[in-house]
């Protein structure tokens, strides 16, 4: 069954702003995860990764979080843009798999 | 253009239809995966292929039957499927053993069963 899933299903944020896209998973032995994007009509695209034995990873305008205390992870991006407009899926990496969580929409507020 | 490329986008087919996806990678990678996305459910792991051999079968009805003939194409073969199998269908490859978790989608084929 699905072991990682997202907080909100829709996230509306102000231009400028920066959003925070949270995860919580249930597997304590989970060690990789990964955040994708998906844009209306095409397929999911991947935004960045951590592993376990990091708390903390960045990218550009993106950081993810990982706290195994509480077995969550966020997904932060500075200054929203309306190209960052998407559905927002975080997934774990098991036995080579991919598994996916429910997604959080994105809303850009002009 | 995306290194995955899925045909055909929509598919409206009846019950009783045989039809096909298909898949084809550029990207040289070793594996290739089906997805199913749902409205209001979580992309659906649907079979795995690495290396051509098909390595997981995700309790998949038999009226889905994929095929990959060589590492850069992969088809799903349809039959006698049902109204709540519309969906979209989602294609992937990676680099399996490259120890990263970056798979690469196709745009999906949306199917809508009549």
């Amino acid at each position: 069954g699905e072991s990682v899933g997202l907080h909100l299903p829709t996230l509306s944020v102000q231009e400028g702003d920066n959003s925070i896209i949270n995860c919580a998973y249930s597997n304590s032995a989970s060690d990789y995860f990964i955040w994708y994007k998906q844009e209306s009509g095409k397929g999911p695209q991947f935004i960045i990764d951590i592993r376990s034995n990091m708390d903390k990873r960045q990218g550009q305008r993106v950081t993810v979080l990982l706290n195994k205390t509480v077995k969550h992870l966020s997904l932060q991006i500075a200054a929203t843009q309306p190209g960052d407009s998407a559905v927002y899926f975080c997934a774990e990496n098991r036995d080579d798999k991919i598994i996916f969580g429910k997604g959080t929409r994105l809303h850009i507020l002009p | 253009e995306t290194g995955v490329t899925q045909t055909p986008r929509h598919l409206v087919m009846g019950m009783t239809n045989k039809k096909s996806l298909k898949c084809e990678q550029h990207l040289g990678h070793n594996a290739m995966y089906w997805y199913k996305q749902s409205a209001k459910k979580p992309l659906e792991l649907m079979f795995v292929y690495n290396f051509k051999e098909q390595t997981e079968n995700n309790s998949v009805p038999s009226r889905f039957s994929p095929e990959c003939p060589n590492s850069s194409h992969l088809f799903l073969h349809l039959h006698t499927l049902q109204p709540e199998d519309s969906a979209l269908y989602l294609c992937a490859s990676s680099q399996m053993g490259a120890n990263t978790g970056e798979l690469f989608f196709g745009e999906g084929s949306r199917l809508t069963v009549l």
